[in-house]
Parts: structure tokens; C-alpha cells; sequence
């Protein structure tokens, strides 16, 4: 079964509008989980790594007010599209290492998030 | 800078036929290899990795991938391809040494499989 559960699976708002999306791993604590975002027939493309406990660590041309992300517990992380417009539309997929004792471990996903902006 | 190439958007097998879809990578040490499979608005399943040990490694549904250093391959194989394997493959790959934000995803490649 999964291990790492995402939701929603599909969410469309309003432009202007925020939405919240939530990755949590469902039997073992991930102190860090990435945020990807896949456009149409391309490649995942890191957004962000999320850290329990402290602030999120983004990549070069992420907005950080735009995209906020919250890693509140060891099984939980949200990602917050604030205020989002058509351009934001796009399947945002997040990920958590099931490690142990190093950095070896597998990486699982997400079932993905569809976005569309209206 | 690390980089993966999947030189074909798009690989058609016939059911029953052997497949192979390619993969290169290039990185700064030791490589992490893996194999994504990815379905229609779902996100990615894994289906092998390589870290060290046997250059073939074998995975999920019957997949296998070969690790060639001297060719800086890891191109993902199955022996019988099924209508269902029909899906998206991303290979990716990290250093050895480093974190997973370092991994980097080829640009995938669409296993089309007919009956």
C-alpha cells in the first residue's frame, strides 16, 4: 500500500485564492519531504525541500511567499498555493525517504496533486 | 552538474516482445540510479534501484535495469512487455554522497505497449 498519502488529488479554485495541500507519511517519520511540480509531458522539477521543525530550503527561482510550505510534524507537510492564478495550474507531487541509519533509503511519492486555476 | 538524458520521448513495443527503454546519466562520483514509473495523474512508483553490487538489478513487475559505468548506462529492460506496462518511466539519478535534493529526473519516456 502507500506510504505516502497526498491530498487533495485534484482541487480547482477561484484566482486569488489559496489552497492548501497536504503529504504526510503513513508509517515512518520523514524529517524531510521534497515538493516537486511536473508540467505537462515534462520532468519533476524540485520546488523545495521541507524540514520538521525548521523553514523549508527553496530552489532557485521559487517564490517562497507564493509556495508556503509547513513541515509541522514528523509526518506531515503541507504545501500553500497563495494566492493562485491560471499560471500556477500544474501537478505538484511530493516525496519523503523512508531511510534508515542513512542516506540510501528509498524515496516514495505521492499520488500527485492536480491544480487548475480558474 | 549532474545530468540525466532519456534520448526517446516515446518507445513502442509490441505485447510480448522484449523492451528496453534507455537511460544516461552523468554525475561526480559514485552514482544512485533509479527507476520511476509513473501512470496518468498518479505519482511515481518505484520500480528499482542501483547503488552498489551486480550490474543488473532486478525490480518491480518484472523490470530490470543494467548498470554500465564505462557507457554511463542504466537502461531499464523487461523481457515480455504487457499492455498494462504501458505508462511514463523517468529514470533519475544522485551521488552516492549526497542528498536527495540533489536528484535529478530525465525528462521520461512514454512506454506504449499494444496489444
Amino acid at each position: 500500500g502507500a506510504v505516502v498519502s497526498q491530498h487533495p488529488s485534484r482541487v480547482i479554485c477561484k484566482s486569488g485564492t489559496s489552497v492548501k495541500i497536504e503529504c504526510r507519511s503513513l508509517d515512518f517519520q520523514a524529517t524531510t519531504m521534497f515538493w516537486y511540480r511536473q508540467f505537462p509531458k515534462q520532468s519533476l522539477m524540485l520546488m523545495a525541500t521541507s524540514n520538521e521543525g525548521s523553514k523549508a530550503t527553496y530552489e532557485q527561482g521559487v517564490e517562497k511567499d507564493k509556495f508556503l510550505i509547513n513541515h509541522a510534524s514528523l509526518t506531515l507537510s503541507t504545501l500553500t498555493v497563495t494566492s493562485a492564478h491560471p499560471e500556477d495550474s500544474s501537478f505538484y507531487i511530493c516525496s519523503a525517504p523512508r531511510t534508515s541509519g542513512g542516506n540510501t533509503g528509498e524515496l516514495f511519492f505521492g499520488e500527485g496533486s492536480r491544480l487548475t486555476v480558474l | 552538474a549532474q545530468s540525466v538524458a532519456q534520448p526517446e520521448d516515446q518507445v513502442n513495443v509490441a505485447e510480448g516482445n522484449p523492451l528496453t527503454v534507455k537511460c544516461t546519466y552523468s554525475v561526480s562520483g559514485n552514482p544512485y540510479l533509479f527507476w520511476y514509473v509513473q501512470y496518468p495523474n498518479r505519482g511515481l512508483q518505484f520500480l528499482l534501484k542501483y547503488i552498489t553490487g551486480d550490474n543488473l538489478v532486478k525490480g518491480s513487475y518484472g523490470f530490470e535495469a543494467e548498470f554500465n559505468k564505462s557507457q554511463t548506462s542504466f537502461h531499464l529492460k523487461k523481457p515480455s512487455a504487457l499492455v498494462s506496462d504501458s505508462a511514463l518511466y523517468f529514470c533519475a539519478v544522485r551521488a552516492l554522497n549526497s542528498g536527495y535534493s540533489t536528484l535529478t529526473f530525465g525528462k521520461g519516456t512514454m512506454l506504449l505497449v499494444s496489444p
